[in-house]
């Protein structure tokens, strides 16, 4: 079993529509990232929580630390939202490595 | 912003042959990381390094890897021996402390031919 799912896999939407996106965890972690991959490959860091919620723009990100879940939300979505978004999570007890998610293929239509 | 960059983007080479790929990570960054993602996959850990040595490694990461940071800017994967299957995208990513975020490279795309 995964140690992190991500739903939906594919998501389709027009231009304008809230967007989520949910991490789903089955291990203790320290931290949660929300990462962004372009078409052309490359990953660009969106958050990382620990707990409770952030937001940067559009974008809002929360955490449930004992639901072991998180969701990405985009308000307003753009055709420029189009990516993929990948949840990550740095298990606790020291680890250093990131565990992905498969990631979730957004694609906004004008 | 300070950027992560890896170099070259993409590179051809035939099995067998040696590669090494680049990474110069951002200057105030002391943990510094390898990643890789073969084409329709997750992304995979490889290794990590802190302190001038590997702070952890995965199962994928077997003595045909090894990591280098030759002149503390410069951090180096190298493939000894490449097999058709180490085709993948492969991400050097930094960040300054364990519980900050990370910076990742755009990426240097290894196609074994």
């Amino acid at each position: 079993k995964n140690e992190v799912e991500q739903s939906p896999q594919n998501l389709t939407a027009q231009e304008g529509e809230f967007i989520t996106i949910n991490c789903s965890y089955s291990v203790g972690i320290s931290a949660l990232h929300w990462l962004q991959q372009h078409p052309g490959g490359g990953i660009v860091s969106l958050f990382m929580l620990s707990s409770g919620k952030k937001k940067h723009g559009r974008l809002i990100a929360t955490i449930n630390i004992q639901e072991k879940h998180s969701s990405l939300h985009i308000t307003a979505s753009h055709p420029r939202d189009s990516a993929v978004y990948i949840c990550a999570v740095r298990r606790d007890q020291g680890a250093q490595k990131l565990v992905f998610g498969q990631g979730t293929r957004l694609t906004i239509n004008p | 912003e300070p950027e992560v960059t890896q170099t070259p983007s993409h590179q051809v080479t035939q099995m067998g042959q040696e590669v090494i790929l680049r990474c110069v990570p951002i200057s105030n960054h002391l943990y510094f990381y390898w990643y890789r993602q073969i084409l329709g996959q997750k992304v995979e850990f490889l290794v990590s390094f802190y302190n001038n040595e590997i702070s952890e490694k995965s199962e994928i990461f077997d003595d045909q890897f090894s990591v280098e940071r030759p002149d503390g800017s410069n951090f180096t994967l190298k493939i000894r021996s490449t097999k058709l299957e180490d085709s993948a995208m492969y991400f050097c990513a930094s960040s300054e402390a364990l519980d900050y975020g990370y910076t990742f490279g755009s990426g240097t795309r290894l196609t074994v031919v």
